[in-house]
């Protein structure tokens, strides 16, 4: 079955500071998405990414796909209270029906 | 504005009572699907819905139905014979099955076994 890990679980930055969270596939992706969650909240798409090499950013967060589809990375530039959540990774199936998500990276920002 | 909408946003439920979650969406998605969310675990599928009349059971369906008797609506039941109910339920819906359609979900149901 298709698995993705985040990392790491959680995180704690100060307000300003730049902070990365990856996402690693055990299979070659079709495509991945970004997801945030507030707490208690439904999910809200960030992003989704499908080619190898691809780059997409919204305001100060910035998403990666590697060139081998297996790895990506959402980094947050200045990072601000308003992104603090806890962020998720999926991916549609290669094989199978299931959509996929990653356990989660809970962010906090002190301000 | 077309999203999806989960009600009620709490919902307690005493011990051997049945429960229903509504999850209903306005974006014409053929494909819906329910999620149990629970702290550490992620999110993990209960029942998935392709298109109406039809749902499938996903990785942790015992305890729970579901009805897909209309395209827009695709209520929860938790049952009493659901061991652990307590958890924040998500609903989702895409546009189609499989590959390639990402999800909108709702904003989620937190249900509390009292």
């Amino acid at each position: 079955s298709q698995e993705l890990e985040q990392s790491p679980q959680s995180l704690i930055v100060q307000e300003g500071k730049n902070l990365t969270i990856n996402c690693t596939s055990s299979k070659t992706l079709y495509g991945l998405y970004w997801y945030k969650q507030k707490y208690g909240e439904g999910l809200i798409f960030l992003m989704m990414l499908q080619k190898g090499g691809e780059e997409k950013s919204h305001e100060k967060i910035t998403a990666k796909l590697d060139e081998k589809k297996q790895q990506s990375s959402l980094h947050i530039t200045a990072s601000q209270p308003s992104h603090a959540g806890i962020y998720l990774c999926g991916a549609p199936p290669i094989d199978g029906n299931q959509f996929y998500f990653g356990t989660g990276t809970s962010l906090t920002v002190i301000p | 504005d077309g999203g999806i909408t989960q009600s009620p946003k709490y919902l307690f439920r005493k011990e051997g009572q049945n429960v229903t979650l509504s999850c209903e969406q306005n974006l014409n998605h053929d494909a819906m699907y329910w999620y149990r969310q629970d702290p550490g675990q992620g999110l993990r599928l209960i029942y998935y819905s392709q298109i109406v009349n039809d749902f499938q059971k996903g990785d942790i369906a015992e305890g729970y139905s579901v009805s897909r008797e209309k395209k827009e609506s695709f209520p929860l039941t938790v049952t009493s014979a659901q061991k652990n109910p307590t958890a924040f339920y998500l609903c989702a819906s895409s546009i189609g099955f499989g590959a390639g359609y990402g999800y909108t979900f709702g904003s989620g149901t937190r249900l509390t076994v009292v």
